[in-house]
């Protein structure tokens, strides 16, 4: 059964702690990407990933961090430099990107809602 | 101004009802269009792809492209409770050999029996 799994779908952060949200395909897809999603508000970009061993910042970088060591995995570091972490965060994957076409959409996770205690 | 502006709703609507959901958008350089329907605390799951102005239909829904007013709708024909949920319109940019999905705000949907 393929598809995008994200672990946990709850997560909890303290003040000053990085936590480390999971994400797993298994549809062979090349890119992979992650969104924050708060209310009222569209999908937001934080970091993509065209390809292993490469990632680009989004367009809203900041007190995030990522890793791409492997095609099938794209895990988020929420670090403690981002001091509104509260939010719904997607990741998604695409068979490539740059092309035309049906290659580049985007299918998601479940996703993983962040909170701070 | 938003590159892509929907209205947030809510939209409610009896069961059986045709719904018309709706996006317009800014930048004439826009290619591609999606509908994506997001049920509560899940992730967006895909409706709808289209590419050229016009209509494309699947089952009850039909996307329609009008690229001269930069306007997209999605219509729900025979609408079901089943339906309620939030719908995202999104479109895409190519920029710098990446291809970048910007999304709309999402329109929450609400079908009762």
């Amino acid at each position: 059964d393929g598809g995008i799994t994200q672990s946990p779908k709850y997560l909890f952060r303290k003040e000053g702690q990085n936590v480390t949200l999971s994400c797993e395909q298994n549809l062979n897809h090349d890119a992979m990407y992650w969104y924050r999603q708060d209310p009222g508000q569209g999908l937001r970009l934080i970091y993509y990933s065209q390809i292993v061993n490469d990632f680009q910042k989004g367009d809203i970088a900041e007190g995030y961090s990522v890793s791409r060591e492997k095609k099938e995995s794209f895990p988020l570091t929420v670090t403690s430099a981002q001091k509104n972490p509260t939010a719904f965060y997607l990741c998604a994957s695409s068979i490539g990107t740059g092309l035309a076409g049906r290659r580049n959409i985007q299918y998601f996770g479940a996703g993983t809602r962040l909170s701070v205690l | 101004q938003k590159e892509v502006e929907q209205d947030p709703g809510p939209l409610s609507v009896p069961e059986g009802a045709i719904v018309s959901l709706n996006c317009t958008y800014s930048n004439s350089a826009f290619q591609y269009f999606m509908w994506y329907r997001q049920y509560s605390r899940k992730g967006p799951e895909l409706l709808m792809y289209t590419y050229s102005s016009g209509n494309k239909e699947d089952g009850r829904f039909t996307a329609q492209v009008d690229k001269s007013s930069k306007y997209i709708s999605l219509f729900i024909r025979d609408s079901q409770p089943s339906d309620s949920a939030t719908y995202l319109c999104a479109t895409n940019l190519l920029s710098g050999g990446y291809n970048k999905l910007i999304f709309g705000a999402g329109t929450r949907l609400a079908v009762h029996p």
